[in-house]
């Protein structure tokens, strides 16, 4: 699976729009995008998922290059419950059993009022 | 979502005692459970894969003598640190994926201690 490459930290201001990026410059034509946050001391929570085409659902917004090689993950409204470490992984996806996610650093996001 | 839990979320032991951390699909058939391990201010690695009724596959570096791993049913995996040390101490997390689904789904960690 192609590596990314996430900034280690970003701060945001409560009520404003959370631009997480990810760079993923050797992703593969069949490989998804894939974000997932994980508060403190919890496990990991599914956010958002795609390959080429933009997608958004109720929590986040996802922003993918024409050439694929980076993305940003959006929270339009960020609150203090946004406040976590963000994963970006990039994946082949495949019914078959096995492949599972492999979790890189992430990125800290501080949510402040 | 689909649901996953794990229990216990807390346990503390003496060292050499074994512990088993129970992980359950509630609401969905888990073809394909993770196991993996975080440290403190560390991210997670991945320890181990398993599929219902078969060996699991432990990622390089892992004991499997030391960390067993039992997926006997599609809703259940169990993860059993046996003769536990004080740096086996970690946050334990599983993950459960359904059959023809592609999303992976995480319980809520358990905390182990050794003392």
């Amino acid at each position: 699976d192609a590596k990314t490459t996430q900034p280690p930290s970003m701060d945001c201001a409560e009520g404003r729009a959370a631009n997480l990026p990810c760079n993923h410059s050797t992703i593969s034509g069949n490989e998804y995008v894939y974000w997932y946050r994980q508060i403190h001391s919890q496990g990991p929570q599914y956010i958002i998922h795609g390959l080429k085409n933009n997608e958004t659902n109720e929590m986040a917004s996802l922003i993918i290059t024409e050439d694929r090689k980076s993305s940003t993950l959006i929270l339009p409204h960020a609150t203090l419950r946004d406040t976590a470490v963000y994963y970006c992984i990039v994946r082949v996806d495949s019914n078959q059993a096995g492949t599972a996610l492999i979790f890189g650093k992430g990125t800290t996001l501080s949510v402040s009022s | 979502g689909a649901v996953v839990s794990q229990h216990p979320s807390r346990v503390i032991c003496k060292s050499g005692t074994s512990v088993k951390i129970e992980c359950r699909s509630l609401d969905f058939q888990a073809t394909t459970m993770f196991w993996y391990r975080q440290f403190p201010k560390q991210s997670l690695m991945l320890m181990a894969t398993s599929n219902e009724g078969s060996k699991a596959t432990y990622e390089q570096g892992v004991e499997k003598d030391k960390f067993l791993i039992n997926h006997a049913s599609l809703t259940l995996s169990t993860l059993t640190v046996t003769s536990a040390h004080p740096e086996d101490s970690s946050f334990y997390i599983c993950s459960a994926r359904g059959q023809g689904h592609n999303e992976q789904f995480f319980g809520p960690g358990t905390r182990l201690t050794v003392l």
